[in-house]
Order: C-alpha cells, then structure tokens, then sequence
C-alpha cells in the first residue's frame, strides 16, 4: 500500500526567505508526485507533479519541488515565500498506472505561514 | 484549465433532512470522482470513488445508505447525506480526474454543511 508522510504540521517562514515543505512516500514502482495547495473555505488546486524526467519540477506561482528516489521524498521549494503563499499544503502519491488501484493518497497536509 | 464547480459551497439544514451536493466538470469529462471529507486544521478523508456509470465504492467506515453517491454522466456526480445529523457537519470536497491516468486531480471549492 502507499502512503505519504509530512512530517511538519506547521511551518513557518518570513517573508523574502526561502521556504521548504517536506514530503516522503512510500510506493511500489515508479510513483506520480504532487502538490496541492489549499486557501481557507476552498477546495484543493494543483501545484506541481512529477511523472519522469528531471528530477526537479517547476509549477505555478513560483514553486518548485525536488524528486529524490533514494530518499523517497519529493520536497517543495520555493526560493522566496510571501506572505500571499500563506496556506495548507498537500503532497499525493499515486502508484504507477497498472500498479494498483489509482486512488491518490495524501499526506496530512503543512499549514504554511509566511511572517510580514 | 479544468474547472470543477461544487454547489452549494455553503449549507445550513435542520437534523433528519437531506442535503444534495453537485459536482460538475464544466470543459472535461470526468471518468472518475471522488468525494472527500475535511474536518478543521485536518486532512482530506477519502470517502468514495465514483466511476461514470458505476456504483460508487465507499472507503471502509462510510455508511453508503447515508452519504448517497450518483455518477450519472461524464460531467455531474452527486453527494446526498440522508438523514443528516449535527455529527455529519464537515467541509465535504469533490474532485475529478479526467481520461488520462497520471492527470492531477481537479477539485471543486468545497461545500460547508451545518446541521442544526
């Protein structure tokens, strides 16, 4: 079975300064990666995923996250947060396509705050 | 991109009435819903999975005569909670997937159910 950890319930950065929100999985074969940021009383929107390739994925606003199999995590970065970034965000993990049920599985979720 | 519009995004009923929640893909066609369940400061709570066409497959503790789920068309599934009780107030969240596997899911903004 598959499964995401993020570790951080909370992180909490100033703004202008580099932020990380971390995420390890778990998944047999090759996984599918993303990111999801959700804002108070809204749904989930999509950030950024991994499928192949550079190991290093560039996605909207900004962010970006790294892919590390030996580590099993796939980390989102972004260089310099705002205050606007301020939000929960999801990591999910999908097995590869006929490894399994297609259900995406998500982590907890990182409430980020981005100090003024 | 993607659009998923949910309605209503906010609800108030009396305990022991019913409460109907649409989600509508509105520029693709969604093979596969799922419907989650957020409670504050928390993480998503997979409820179901829809398939167009299919009964719906209900995650392990969801009562399916209590939370309804209809995937009538490739572009609307519905979310009925029968007999609601104050316990079933939650931020319920649709989201969609189209035909292409490793696609990210695409989410509705999520609708607030009180039950007084």
């Amino acid at each position: 079975a598959q499964s995401v950890a993020q570790p951080e319930d909370q992180v909490n950065v100033a703004e202008g300064n580099p932020l990380t929100v971390k995420c390890t999985y778990s998944v047999s074969g090759n996984p599918y990666l993303f990111w999801y940021v959700q804002y108070p009383n809204r749904g989930l929107q999509f950030l950024l995923k991994y499928i192949t390739g550079d190991n290093l994925v560039k996605g909207s606003y900004g962010f970006e996250a790294e892919f590390n199999k030996s580590q099993t995590s796939f980390h989102l970065k972004k260089p310099s947060a705002l205050v606007s970034d301020s939000a929960l965000y999801f990591c999910a993990v999908s097995p590869p396509q006929g490894g399994g049920s297609y259900i995406p599985t998500f982590g907890r979720g990182t409430s980020l705050i981005v100090h003024p | 991109g993607a659009v998923v519009s949910q309605h209503p995004s906010w609800v108030i009923c009396k305990s022991g009435t019913s409460v109907k929640i649409e989600c509508r893909s509105l520029d693709f066609q969604a093979t596969t819903m799922f419907w989650y369940r957020q409670f504050p400061k928390q993480s998503l709570m997979l409820m179901a999975t829809s398939n167009e066409g299919s009964k719906a497959t209900y995650e392990q503790g969801v009562e399916k005569d209590k939370f309804l789920i209809n995937h009538a068309s490739l572009t609307l599934s519905t979310l009925t909670v029968t007999s609601a009780h104050p316990e079933d107030s939650s931020f319920y969240i649709c989201s969609a997937r189209g035909t292409v596997y490793n696609s990210p899911l695409h989410f509705g903004n999520g609708t607030r159910l009180t039950v007084t």
